[in-house]
């Protein structure tokens, strides 16, 4: 199992564009959380998806928004990029099921986007 | 709002010696309090969860409901505990998958 991998690695956008991440959940995992790293913070929650719906959202603009597909799978979008938004995005993913309790959650290794 | 603080950005020490990473929190209800580590050029993983009571690499934390605060703490400091300490609070007691709130983080250096 490779465990939460999230692609690309590494990405570098102009200030107005629009960028696509993407995160593949650790096997027998059912929800995807994001979140965003700026230099020398801690991990900002951005939002999570379970059942292909979002269930929870963090203080982000409307300009971030995700997608999980029948897979578990999830993307993450953000439109008209500003220079803030450079940051390292992580994805977590963990099993909730249909109880209330989930397992841990696991972390990728992350996306670094830089925005210029 | 909750909120996780880490007063130390660093904390140098040697190898051999005890060592406190601090973790103070503000949430309204009953949160449930994680210490996330990372070590050079790996993922954030989990280290230790307050319900589980576990002593993980030879870490412990205890929930201080009281001080509001969720210390680490280990008696002998190793050079392999070298790393980027994150504590995180979840509002829910539903487990780590929840919306969790991180703080800054403590860089931690054990010399030998």
């Amino acid at each position: 199992d490779a465990g939460v991998t999230q692609s690309p690695t590494h990405l570098i956008k102009t200030r107005g564009q629009q960028v696509t991440l993407r995160c593949s959940p650790k096997s027998g995992h059912d929800t995807v959380s994001w979140y965003q790293q700026a230099l020398g913070q801690g991990p900002q929650f951005i939002f999570q998806y379970y059942e292909e719906e979002e269930r929870q959202r963090g203080n982000f603009p409307d300009r971030f928004s995700g997608h999980q597909f029948p897979n578990y799978s999830s993307e993450l979008n953000v439109n008209a990029l500003l220079l803030g938004d450079s940051a390292l995005y992580l994805c977590a993913s963990a099993w909730r099921g249909r109880g209330r309790f989930s397992t841990e959650a696991f972390f990728g290794q992350g996306t670094r986007l830089t925005v210029v | 709002a909750q909120r996780v603080t880490q007063p130390e950005k660093l904390l140098s020490v040697f190898k051999g010696a005890p060592v406190e990473l601090k973790c103070n929190y503000s949430y309204s209800g009953s949160p449930e309090l994680f210490w996330y580590v990372q070590y050079s050029r790996q993922r954030l993983q989990l280290l230790l969860r307050h319900i589980s009571r576990e002593s993980i690499k030879g870490f412990t934390a205890d929930l201080n409901k009281g001080e509001t605060s969720f210390h680490l703490k280990k008696p002998f400091a190793q050079e392999e505990d070298s790393a980027m300490y994150y504590c995180a609070l979840s509002p829910n007691s539903g487990g780590s998958n929840y919306k969790l709130t991180f703080g800054k983080g403590t860089l931690l250096t054990v010399n030998p």
